[in-house]
């Protein structure tokens, strides 16, 4: 079975400044992939980013990069530049191999506050 | 513009009375899926459905039931909610067939279930 956690129930930074938001993974399978969702207080759920158990690189999109430590079994996101619309609830997920981004697990999430 | 709509958004029952929250997509996706989201366990899925006719149990499946009847529908019915089932609830739906991130799942708005 596949397990996500995201260890930081809510995180402080200041505007302009980079954050970063955990997430550690389990699973037994060799193939996933890794998914980064935003939602704002207005309850909708915005998709940031996706990173591939197979892929050499790091994903970026933006602002917004993954940092894929595949031994570790991390992939936490990385914000640049903070900015007041990115005070949010962030949700790592994980999806089953050749399922591609469909049947996600889901972590408990992480609220972050951006200060002015 | 594609989207994942959700009725109702916001609905207070009481124990045991029937209800339907309906979910429609408009951009021909197989794949459809329902979670609920409480706080601190992130979003759990509650069925899923490949394609018309095709549905399946996720992870908190007890005392729901979902149809598919047509490609762009996927009610969600709560024969005798509970208090328990109040909760924020979320439809998404996605493409099937393809690999990596392009099934990302694109959800609907939400709708806020109170059981009381």
């Amino acid at each position: 079975a596949q397990k996500i956690t995201q260890t930081q129930p809510g995180m402080f930074v200041q505007e302009k400044e980079a954050v970063t938001l955990d997430c550690t993974y389990d699973t037994s399978d060799p193939s996933y992939g890794l998914f980064w969702y935003k939602q704002p207080s207005s309850g909708e759920m915005i998709f940031l980013i996706y990173q591939g158990s197979y892929d050499q690189q790091n994903a970026t999109e933006g602002r917004y990069s993954l940092n894929f430590q595949k031994a570790r079994k991390s992939a936490n996101l990385v914000i640049s530049a903070s900015q007041l619309g990115d005070s949010a609830m962030y949700f790592c997920a994980m999806s089953p191999p050749y399922n591609a981004g469909n049947m996600l697990t889901f972590g408990g999430g992480t609220r972050l506050m951006v200060k002015p | 513009e594609a989207q994942v709509t959700q009725n109702p958004r916001y609905l207070i029952t009481v124990t045991g009375k029937k209800l339907t929250v309906t979910c429609s997509q408009n951009m021909n996706h197989e794949y459809m899926s329902w979670y609920r989201q409480d706080p601190g366990l992130g979003l759990r899925q509650i069925y899923y459905s490949m394609n018309v006719e095709v549905t399946d149990k996720g992870d908190v499946p007890e005392g729901y039931k979902v149809s598919r009847k047509e490609k762009r529908n996927f009610p969600l019915i709560l024969e005798s909610p509970s208090p328990n089932q109040t909760s924020l609830y979320f439809c998404a739906s996605s493409p099937l067939g393809g690999v990596g991130g392009a099934n990302v799942l694109t959800f609907g708005a939400g709708s806020r279930l109170t059981v009381l």
